[in-house]
């Protein structure tokens, strides 16, 4: 019953540091993405998978990269952190365009120092 | 495309009173529309979703949303609002193509309830 997964839950970077995030579903969905959510600003798609092998950048990609490893896991790389990448980031799964929605992970909290 | 609008980044009910969240799409095709609750240092959760099947919609903690065609609206409606609805409210609608993945989220309204 475990949804989507994300890892870390928090984590604190200095400036130029990289980090991966994690995001791992069981619910066999097709499509995956991550998302920014920052006061004020609503959701940010940041890049989105539709499906397995294939990845897609959504409106504030700049700064980041994507991998989806397999049809379970898709991870989020800041190749070198910026204070401007401080924010929560949260994965979903979804089975495609459809009636299912998403699922949303519990997020993490990134500071950027 | 789609698009999501949703009218009032603030609402502010007493408890006991009415709560109504606006939400108007935009659609080509028949939408799928969804509303999302987050409450605070959590992540979104699933409150109901519309899929043609009836257009009045009930979710989860009292919660209740009509499809409007004629008005391209899914608002999102309580009789009487509790203390613990207090949350960020978020309505989304299928995306049909674009890069936006497949849902369309706006803004979110962000509901306090005053004791």
């Amino acid at each position: 019953n475990a949804g989507v997964t994300q890892t870390p839950k928090f984590q604190v970077l200095k400036t130029g540091q990289s980090m991966t995030l994690q995001c791992a579903q069981d619910m066999n969905h097709n499509s995956m993405y991550w998302y920014r959510q920052d006061p004020g600003m609503g959701l940010r798609l940041i890049y989105y998978s539709a499906s397995e092998g294939t990845t897609d950048k959504g409106e504030v990609p700049n700064g980041y990269n994507v991998s989806r490893l397999n049809k379970r896991e898709f991870s989020l790389r800041l190749e070198s952190a910026a204070p401007s990448q401080t924010s929560v980031y949260f994965c979903a799964s979804s089975e495609g365009v459809g009636a299912g929605g998403y699922t949303f992970g519990s997020g993490t909290r990134l500071t950027v120092v | 495309a789609q698009s999501v609008t949703q009218l009032g980044s603030h609402v502010s009910v007493s408890e006991g009173a009415l709560v109504l969240l606006r939400c108007n799409y935009s659609s080509s095709v028949p939408p799928y529309l969804f509303w999302y609750v987050q409450y605070p240092n959590q992540g979104l959760q699933l409150l109901l979703k519309y899929t043609s099947a009836a257009t009045l919609v009930k979710g989860i903690n009292g919660f209740e949303a009509e499809f409007k065609k004629s008005e391209t609206s899914f608002h999102l409606t309580k009789p009487s609002a509790h203390m613990s609805d207090a949350a960020e409210y978020f309505c989304a609608v299928t995306n049909y193509g674009g890069s936006q993945g497949n849902l369309i989220f706006g803004k979110g309204t962000k509901l306090s309830v005053k004791p």
